[in-house]
């Protein structure tokens, strides 16, 4: 079975400065994608960013992107410029591209964003 | 832009209680999705339809939790009777039935039983 391992359970950062969280997952397959999810307090989880596996290249959304290292099944996310609205639980989630199937979450990383 | 509604926000119940839980996924994605979250943790899948089929609910408790959807197109959630260790927030998610694109989730239920 998938798994996803988050190892920082909280991340502080000061605003206008960068954080990577880290993710790492286990899996047997070759095709598959990764996500960055976002939950605000008492809000719904928003997806922030995504990452096809066979694509060599590090997604970027505006201040957001990954380092993606398929061999060592790393999938960072940095966050650059912080802002206090990015305060937020984040999670690191897997999917299979085969087939319909359901996304694996990490436990989470609480990221505080102090003024 | 189109969500997933899911009502109620909150709710509370009292412990051998049942409860149920509503949610409306986008229109026309076929996959919804049913996760629970405990508070501090990640969502952990309880069930997944396609259409109006079960897919997965191998980590739905099933002497007292029960999911349909009836006509593939809304689904409800029941818990019955609910136990002080169901409280959690309860999420539905809805995807397009095929791609690799993330779901769309809704604003969660959030159940406390007391």
């Amino acid at each position: 079975a998938q798994t996803v391992t988050q190892s920082q359970p909280e991340m502080s950062v000061q605003e206008a400065e960068t954080v990577t969280l880290s993710c790492t997952y286990d899996t047997s397959e070759s095709d598959y994608y990764l996500f960055w999810y976002k939950q605000p307090p008492s809000r719904q989880m928003i997806l922030v960013i995504r990452q096809e596996a066979y694509k060599q290249q590090n997604a970027t959304e505006n201040r957001f992107s990954v380092n993606f290292q398929k061999a060592a099944k790393s999938f960072s996310l940095k966050i650059s410029d912080s802002q206090l609205g990015d305060a937020a639980m984040y999670f690191c989630a897997y999917r299979r591209e085969s087939g319909n199937t359901p996304l694996v979450f990490g436990k989470g990383t609480r990221l505080s964003v102090i003024a | 832009e189109a969500e997933v509604a899911q009502s109620p926000r909150y709710k509370i119940t009292e412990k051998s209680q049942a409860v149920a839980f509503w949610c409306d996924p986008i229109s026309g994605h076929a996959t919804l999705y049913w996760y629970r979250q405990i508070l501090g943790q990640g969502p952990e899948l309880l069930v997944q339809f396609q259409d109006e089929s079960v897919v997965d609910d191998s980590q739905l408790p099933k002497d007292r939790f029960s999911a349909e959807r009836l006509k593939g197109v809304d689904s409800t959630l029941k818990i019955q009777p609910a136990e002080l260790g169901d409280s959690a927030m309860y999420l539905c998610a809805s995807s397009p039935t095929v791609g690799g694109y993330g779901y769309t989730f809704g604003s969660g239920t959030r159940l406390t039983v007391v």
